[in-house]
């Protein structure tokens, strides 16, 4: 399977732990993003990476979240000192803006977190 | 702020007869639009975009028409089959940016 790839699926952790989410994009890609989604709700924006450049971070991103894209290729999404507020499902997407691609995001099945 | 909107949460159709999803923008710079269907616990997956410099684009069973002096798209799916049910969602972004801003969603139910 070549498409995004998220891990793990689900994680369920006590309030003030810190939970790192993993995504690794479509190999050619040169976009990745992060998204969160909560019920009822579609995605909202988080950041997004041009290669291992980040490129904008939304204001909904507090100071306990960090998102890294070490050599543009595989990115992590870490949050500290969760909060029950955290829980949602948190969406990777890549795209390829260059050689020709258009743009379209491409999801991974997404990463749920719990905080209990 | 809410820039893309899809103000009917919820959209019940016949098989075989049309489904019109509608998603209004308020952002003047968005000139790229994506619609994407989900089903639970799978990400969203592309279906159809179009560009500022059209008005409609078609793909087999799904046409999106954009209004732009209304800041208007709908999303047509012509025959309406069951497994079209799903949630929809529309998103903009402006040229060159590539930043998707998504609509909270229509949830779709094709009856048998």
């Amino acid at each position: 399977d070549t498409g995004v790839s998220q891990d793990p699926r689900h994680k369920i952790t006590k309030r003030g732990q810190n939970v790192t989410f993993r995504c690794d994009p479509i190999s050619e890609h040169n976009r990745l993003y992060w998204y969160r989604q909560t019920l009822g709700q579609g995605p909202e924006f988080l950041t997004y990476f041009q290669n291992e450049a980040q490129l904008e971070k939304s204001r909904l991103l507090s100071d306990r979240f960090s998102a890294e894209r070490p050599k543009g290729s595989f990115s992590t999404l870490e949050i500290q000192r969760t909060e029950q507020g955290d829980s949602a499902m948190y969406l990777c997407a890549s795209s390829l803006t260059t050689l020709g691609g258009t743009g379209e995001l491409f999801f991974g099945e997404g990463s749920r977190l719990t905080v209990l | 702020d809410q820039q893309v909107k899809q103000n009917s949460p919820s959209l019940s159709v016949q098989e075989g007869r049309i489904s019109i999803l509608n998603c209004d923008y308020t952002n003047s710079m968005f000139d790229y639009f994506l619609w994407y269907k989900k089903y639970p616990a799978e990400g969203p997956t592309f279906l159809i975009s179009i560009s500022s410099i059209k008005d409609k684009n078609e793909d087999g069973r799904f046409t999106v028409f954009l209004n732009k002096s209304a800041k208007h798209l709908s999303l047509h799916i012509v025959p309406s089959q069951p497994g079209d049910s799903a949630v929809y969602f529309c998103a903009g972004s402006t040229s060159g940016t590539y930043k998707y801003i998504f609509g909270t969603g229509t949830r779709l139910k094709v009856l048998a």
